[in-house]
């Protein structure tokens, strides 16, 4: 089955600074890639996704990027603010159109935004 | 008010018990879940469900059972409580490919 590598575990940046997330794959099969943020006492909730047939996408501040030869995509925050402090989880799957009872989630990055 | 509601949101329970964690959901999706979240293990599916009929075990169901009991009512059912299962727990819901969480409900088991 599929094993999703998230790191860092833990990630402290200063705030304006930018913040890197990174994930890595196994499954070369895998070409759905969401990105969960989990604020405190609160459920993940998804920030952005990016399927295979793209290398890049982009909400705002926050974008993601696919390298499939090296199976890993990345969760890129730039110009941090206090509000990105939560944990993050990346995520993988075969398909869009297969259920997210498929999906295999990474261990988590806690992101903490020094004032 | 949140579209997936959890109860209760603490637990404490002794070894050996039986609790009972309840989700209800407001947003008319077929599918449902419960998921384990460990520190450093993510998030791990128990169970899921794509309607009342339908109930399926995810990727660590042992120890664990659960009742569709309508669209919008999903629980998870711990016979005989043990203490590794001392963990956050999420009931969720899907349609398309977005999941919605509910706020989680902390179970010690002591």
């Amino acid at each position: 089955g599929e094993n999703v590598e998230q790191h860092p575990s833990t990630l402290s940046v200063q705030e304006g600074d930018s913040a890197v997330i990174k994930c890595t794959y196994s499954d070369s099969a895998s070409n759905y890639f969401p990105w969960y943020k989990q604020e405190l006492g609160k459920g993940p909730q998804l920030i952005i996704d990016i399927r295979s047939n793209v290398g890049e996408k982009k909400d705002q501040r926050i974008a993601v990027t696919l390298n499939k030869t090296a199976k890993h995509f990345s969760l890129h925050i730039t110009e941090t603010q206090p509000e990105d402090s939560a944990v993050y989880f990346c995520a993988a799957r075969r398909s869009p159109n297969f259920g997210n009872e498929k999906l295999t989630f990474g261990t988590g990055t806690r992101l903490t935004i020094i004032p | 008010d949140a579209d997936v509601t959890q109860t209760p949101r603490n637990r404490i329970t002794k070894t050996g018990k039986r609790i009972m964690l309840e989700c209800s959901q407001t947003k008319g999706h077929d599918r449902m879940y419960w998921y384990r979240q460990d520190p450093g293990l993510g998030l791990r599916l128990i169970y899921y469900s794509f309607d009342v009929k339908d109930i399926n075990k995810g990727e660590i169901s042992d120890g664990y059972s659960v009742s569709r009991q309508a669209q919008a009512k999903f629980s998870l059912s711990l016979e005989s409580a043990i203490p590794n299962q001392t963990a956050l727990y999420f009931c969720a819901t899907s349609a398309g490919n977005t999941i919605y969480f509910g706020e989680g409900s902390w179970l010690t088991v002591v």
